[in-house]
C-alpha cells in the first residue's frame, strides 16, 4: 500500500492563481480530511468528508474547494490563491466506526504552497 | 471549545539530558483522545502516542513516556537521555467527534520546536 499520496510535494503560485492539491488514498478509507499548518498555529482543519458525495466544512474552510467523487481521492481546490494561503497542507484519512471509538488518522507528506 | 496549549514554544537541551514537553487541553467531552505528533526537519507527520481519556496509565516505549493526568488535564510527553535525532517540533492533540460514524477532528497545539544539541 502507498497509503496516503500527495502532489505536487511544492508549488509556487501567484495572487490569483488557481490550483488543485491531490491527495489519494489506496487504504479504502470512508474518512478523508484536509489541514493547513501555519507557523505557530499547529494545524487547522480545512475541510472534511465522510464518504463519496458528502463533504463539509472544517475550521477555516474560506478559499476552498473539495468534492469527492470517488472514495480514493479528495482534491482541494484554490479558486483565487491568495498570499494568506501560503502554507503546507496535509491531507488525512481513516476508517469510519462506531462512535466512540477511533479512527487512526493517516497522514500524508504534505504539500508545501507559496502564493507570490 | 476544544483547546490543546503547549506553552512552551522552544527547548534546546544537551544530548543525554531528560527533557519534558508539557501540554494542557481543554474539552467537554468525556470520552476523547489524545496524541503525540513528531514532525522531523523532513516534514512529514509521525503519529507517537494515542491515549484513551479512560486510560490514565502512564505509558513507556524506549526512552520515551507519557504522563497522563486527567485531573490536570494535562498529557506530558518525556524523553528520556535525548539524542540528536529526537531534534523535531512536537505536537500535542485532542480528538472530537465531527460525525455520527465515529470520526474524529484533530485539534493540535501549536508544537514544541525541541533541539538536541550534541
Amino acid at each position: 500500500n502507498a497509503g496516503v499520496t500527495q502532489t505536487p510535494k511544492f508549488q509556487v503560485l501567484k495572487t490569483g492563481q488557481s490550483m488543485t492539491l491531490q491527495c489519494a488514498q489506496d487504504m479504502n478509507h470512508e474518512y478523508m480530511s484536509w489541514y493547513r499548518q501555519d507557523p505557530g498555529m499547529g494545524l487547522r482543519l480545512i475541510h472534511y468528508s465522510v464518504g463519496a458525495g458528502i463533504t463539509d466544512q472544517g475550521e477555516v474552510p474560506n478559499g476552498y474547494n473539495v468534492s469527492r467523487s470517488t472514495t480514493e481521492d479528495f482534491p482541494l481546490r484554490l479558486l483565487s490563491a491568495a498570499p494568506s494561503q501560503t502554507s503546507v497542507y496535509f491531507c488525512a484519512s481513516s476508517y469510519a466506526g462506531l462512535a466512540g471509538g477511533y479512527n487512526e488518522q493517516f497522514f500524508g507528506p504534505g504539500t508545501r504552497l507559496t502564493v507570490l | 471549545a476544544q483547546k490543546v496549549t503547549q506553552a512552551q514554544t522552544e527547548i534546546s537541551v544537551v544530548e543525554k539530558e531528560d527533557v519534558t514537553l508539557d501540554c494542557v487541553y481543554e474539552t467537554r467531552d468525556t470520552t476523547y483522545y489524545l496524541f503525540w505528533y513528531k514532525q522531523p526537519p523532513s516534514g512529514e507527520l509521525v503519529f507517537l502516542i494515542r491515549r484513551n481519556s479512560f486510560d490514565e496509565q502512564n505509558e513507556i516505549s524506549g526512552r520515551y513516556s507519557w504522563n497522563f493526568q486527567k485531573s490536570t488535564s494535562s498529557f506530558n510527553f518525556t524523553i528520556t537521555a535525548s539524542q540528536v535525532v529526537d531534534s523535531a517540533v512536537y505536537f500535542c492533540a485532542l480528538s472530537e467527534p465531527i460525525s455520527n460514524f465515529g470520526n474524529e477532528k484533530l485539534t493540535f497545539g501549536t508544537g514544541t520546536r525541541l533541539t538536541i544539541i550534541p
